[in-house]
């Protein structure tokens, strides 16, 4: 069974551009997740979707934050301006029903270094 | 605030012995928790986890025990072998009925084996 795929690995920006990043969950998983994660800290949830709804965007910075889920499968997070403080992995995660109860599978990452 | 802590950044231990992680939580609403590994470059993998209607869990040389009362988990590892030199965060859960919910971590503990 293949895992949660993401790109790119890493990306370099400087500040007040743009960036996004792509996700392709487990297949058959219908929830979705996207972490930040700090150097130092523990991922914090951004947002989740179940299927291509949003159940739960309420520590999504919304004002320069957006992300989506066309069709229930892949998914996008996308930043528009970048700030110094965006430097951080970016984690996407998904899980499903049939799995174990909160069992959610994370991808790799995407290190974004923001200049 | 911090909802789940881990007040050890960084565990040493000699292989063979017993590794003990603790983690604190307080959101009396949490119902299922787990423990995630992770490697540098890499997202975080499923080690074991527990419901809040159980005090243990076992699963070959990984133990988790939830001290309810306490508000307190910890992950015991027999015998530690130097594969388990990792990152280790507590993730904590509840079930809002619109599916799985996002994961609130805590900061993670650097295990680190020695030979």
């Amino acid at each position: 069974e293949a895992g949660v795929a993401q790109s790119p690995r890493y990306k370099i920006i400087e500040k007040r551009q743009s960036v996004a990043f792509w996700c392709n969950p487990i297949s058959g998983h219908a929830t979705l997740y996207w972490y930040q994660q700090i150097l130092g800290q523990g991922p914090k949830l951004l947002i989740q979707f179940q299927n291509n709804g949003v159940v739960d965007d309420s520590q999504l910075p919304k004002d320069r934050f957006s992300a989506e889920r066309l069709k229930g499968v892949d998914s996008t997070l996308k930043i528009q301006p970048a700030k110094l403080e965006d430097s951080a992995v970016y984690l996407c995660a998904s899980s499903s029903w049939t799995g174990n109860y909160n069992e959610q599978f994370f991808g790799p990452g995407t290190r974004l270094t923001v200049l | 605030d911090q909802q789940v802590k881990q007040n050890s950044p960084s565990l040493s231990v000699q292989e063979g012995r017993i590794s003990i992680l603790n983690c604190d939580y307080t959101n009396s609403m949490f119902d299922y928790f787990l423990w995630y590994k992770k490697y540098p470059a890499e997202g975080p993998t499923f080690l074991i986890s527990i419901s809040s209607i159980k005090d243990k869990n076992e699963d070959g040389r990984f133990t988790v025990f939830l001290n309810k009362s306490a508000k307190h988990l910890s992950l015991h590892i027999v015998p530690s072998q130097p594969g388990d030199s990792a990152v280790y965060f507590c993730a904590a859960s509840g079930y809002s009925g619109g599916g799985a919910d996002g994961l609130t971590f805590g900061k993670g503990t650097h295990l680190i084996i020695q030979p």
